[in-house]
């Protein structure tokens, strides 16, 4: 089965403008979540979506929002891009979220902001 | 202060070596995950542990869980070079939807 697709792979903006990731999950998998990797903090995690709705929420200031489809697909936003959001953005996705049958992650957006 | 915490942070052994990576936590998960990321990958799922006192095998890997569902090891039988890679522990707290991770260990296994 196809895994967790996310795009595009590498990214660089310029500070102050806005970026959109996608992550198309597992079929069948209805939880999406979102981590930032960063080589100082590791993986830090940002929201959790299920069937459309938010239940989770990570640390982060607001510019940093998310939304799941009908079809399960996610996308996160950045809007006002700071140099500190350059980082690993990685989605996973499992079946309910939360359970014991492990995540499947994605190969990650490399987002570089200059 | 994360709430996995994973030693060492770095390890370095010799090819055929045995190796053991920790994840403490002072708090009860309903399962610890193992993941080993490549530079530039995802994480990719090794092993979930969710019985306390369980121990799972796969080939030279041994994945422990603690009594108490706050810890667990990884070890590694006689070790090879494809064994290098960073191994991250994830747990997954009852009614929480999301898995924390530990920092993460960074192994190299030199031929």
């Amino acid at each position: 089965k196809a895994g967790v697709t996310q795009t595009p792979r590498y990214l660089i903006k310029t500070r102050g403008q806005q970026v959109t990731l996608s992550c198309s999950p597992i079929s069948g998998h209805r939880s999406v979540s979102w981590y930032q990797q960063t080589p100082g903090q590791g993986l830090q995690f940002l929201f959790e979506y299920f069937s459309e709705t938010q239940r989770n929420k990570g640390n982060f200031p607001g510019r940093f929002s998310g939304r799941q489809f009908s079809n399960s697909r996610s996308e996160m936003n950045v809007s006002t891009l700071e140099l500190g959001d350059s980082a690993l953005y990685l989605c996973a996705s499992s079946l309910a979220g939360g359970d014991n049958y492990g995540y499947t992650f994605g190969s990650g957006t490399r987002l570089t902001v200059v | 202060t994360q709430l996995l915490e994973q030693s060492p942070q770095f390890l370095s052994i010799q090819e055929g070596e045995n190796l053991t990576v920790y994840c403490n936590s002072s708090s009860v998960f309903s399962s610890l995950q193992w993941y080993r990321q490549e530079p530039g990958e995802g994480p990719v799922l090794l092993v979930t542990v969710v019985t306390g006192g369980e121990v799972k095998k796969l080939k030279r890997l041994t994945f422990q869980f603690g009594d108490a569902r706050k810890d667990s090891s990884l070890h590694i039988t006689a070790a090879q070079p494809g064994d290098t890679g960073l191994y991250l522990c994830a747990g997954v707290r009852s009614n929480d939807y999301k898995l924390s991770f530990g920092a993460g260990t960074t192994v190299t296994v030199r031929a």
